[in-house]
């Protein structure tokens, strides 16, 4: 069965530290990994995406993830958070076409000055 | 190039009601899914369509139905709608099923309440 973890619901950082966000997936073909963010009442936008070759992918916004087949994990990370990655965070695994997305619960990052 | 836009942005409905949420898909793409994320959860799929086919169904309802047109633009409709129904209403959409078009593009989502 398919299935994204995300175990920490919520993350509380200060401006200018590190981030990383974690996320294990459970997929029974070869899985294509997504990162989305999501501001309060806002849809979902795509910060990285991986398919296939290097496992580390660069996104938008600074981002990075690196993906583990041996430990199916996709963690994403940041160097030096900003105020403005204060969101939600969602990992995604799907197939080819992104058609049918499985998400996991989200991750709240707080961003303290 | 525009984005996917959906309506209405928030919606209130009564039990037992029924409800149309609409949505555009970005220039260029075919395939349309829709997803209801409740509140402080991830987004799950209901359905997706391509080519004014529906293409595939997540664990909901028959009370959940779609439709694609010509266009590519996509209705979701919930009949009989209960507290539950209650959530965020995201479209997403994108180029098809080959790898380089997998991104999937979502629309700010409509709110819905039901009272």
């Amino acid at each position: 069965a398919q299935s994204v973890t995300q175990p920490d619901i919520h993350i509380t950082v200060s401006e200018g530290a590190s981030l990383e966000l974690r996320c294990n997936y459970s997929y029974g073909a070869t899985p294509y990994l997504f990162w989305y963010v999501q501001s309060p009442g806002q849809g979902l936008q795509l910060l990285l995406k991986y398919f296939s070759g290097d496992t580390l992918v660069q996104g938008i916004k600074g981002f990075e993830a690196e993906f583990k087949r041996s430990q199916s994990s996709f963690n994403l990370r940041k160097p030096s958070v900003h105020w403005s990655d204060a969101a939600e965070y969602f990992c995604a695994v799907g197939a080819a076409g992104a058609n049918n997305l499985f998400f996991g619960t989200g991750t709240r990052l707080t961003v303290i000055p | 190039e525009t984005g996917v836009t959906q309506s209405p942005t928030h919606l209130i409905k009564t039990r037992g009601q029924q409800v149309t949420l609409r949505c555009s898909s970005q220039s260029g793409h075919n395939t349309v899914s829709w997803y209801q994320q409740a509140l402080g959860q991830g987004p799950q799929f209901i359905f997706q369509y391509y080519r004014e086919e529906e293409n595939g169904r997540g664990n909901f309802p028959p009370r959940f139905s779609g439709l694609q047109f010509p266009n590519y633009s996509s209705e979701l409709n919930v009949n009989a709608l209960e507290l539950d129904d209650s959530a965020l209403y995201l479209c997403a959409s994108s180029g098809g099923f080959s790898k380089r078009n997998t991104e999937a593009f979502f629309g700010q989502g409509t709110r819905l309440t039901v009272v």
